[in-house]
């Protein structure tokens, strides 16, 4: 497996919340709670929104929050707002050989 | 405010070599796990290399294994990455990145990335 599983797309209307999977396997995100969330608006580098599965980093708005549940992670997003709109795109710690860390492969966020 | 900024990409022919920099500053850099990640043009991300805080714990994506090489000088906040045989897959932009908790991979200071391009 060569990244996390992401749905490509998630849209939403203001207010509501979305729901963004990332699924990995027992060598990744189920074995490990080193699940990060990470979101990059068009242009600009990417920002950690969530780490170790659902802590937030200061400044973090509390509408951003983190789940797992065996191989799968999840990250919520309440309350969506215009400036939600982003790609976000899940990160774990691998216990494989092909590398230390990986990444899932982005799910694009469109706020209706 | 805490920065990161990378240096020294380009346009380089296939089978080619590329020294990347970056730039620490405003956070304590001797004692940060530091890291690559790439993004090719409309992908995802990337993890390629990690380098610990004394240098003495180095890893490596099995993708750029054997031809890309990650180093540090403490001295002057700088990380670097040695890239050798370069292919056209290696193409996209560059990220320098802290992992700010040692394992866990969280990677919490970017720099703005360098754009390398691999092209005949």
């Amino acid at each position: 497996q060569s990244a996390l599983t992401q749905p490509a797309s998630v849209s939403g209307s203001p207010g509501q919340s979305i729901t963004i999977s990332c699924t990995g396997t027992g060598s990744d995100v189920g074995g490990y709670n080193y699940v990060s969330w990470y979101q990059q608006h068009p242009g600009k580098a990417p920002k950690l929104i969530i780490f170790d599965v659902f802590n937030r980093p200061s400044g973090i708005s509390h509408r951003f929050s983190g789940s797992k549940s065996g191989n799968t992670a999840s990250l919520t997003v309440s309350g969506l707002q215009a400036e939600d709109e982003a790609v976000y795109f899940c990160s774990s710690y691998s216990s494989t050989t092909a590398r230390l860390y990986v990444f899932g492969t982005g799910t694009t966020v469109t706020v209706l | 405010e805490v920065q990161l900024v990378e240096s020294g990409g380009g346009l380089v022919k296939p089978g080619g070599s590329l020294r990347l920099s970056c730039a620490a500053s405003r956070f304590s850099f001797s004692h940060s796990d530091m890291n690559w990640v790439r993004q090719a043009p409309g992908k995802g991300l990337e993890w390629l290399s990690s380098i610990g805080s004394g240098s003495r714990h180095i890893y490596y994506a099995d993708s750029v294994k054997g031809r890309f090489i990650i180093s540090r000088d403490n001295a002057k906040n700088s990380l670097y990455l040695q890239m050798n045989s370069l292919r056209v897959e290696d193409t996209g932009v560059y990220y320098c990145v802290r992992n700010v908790a040692p394992v866990a991979g969280n990677f919490d200071i970017w720099g703005l990335g360098t754009v390398v391009t691999v092209s005949s």
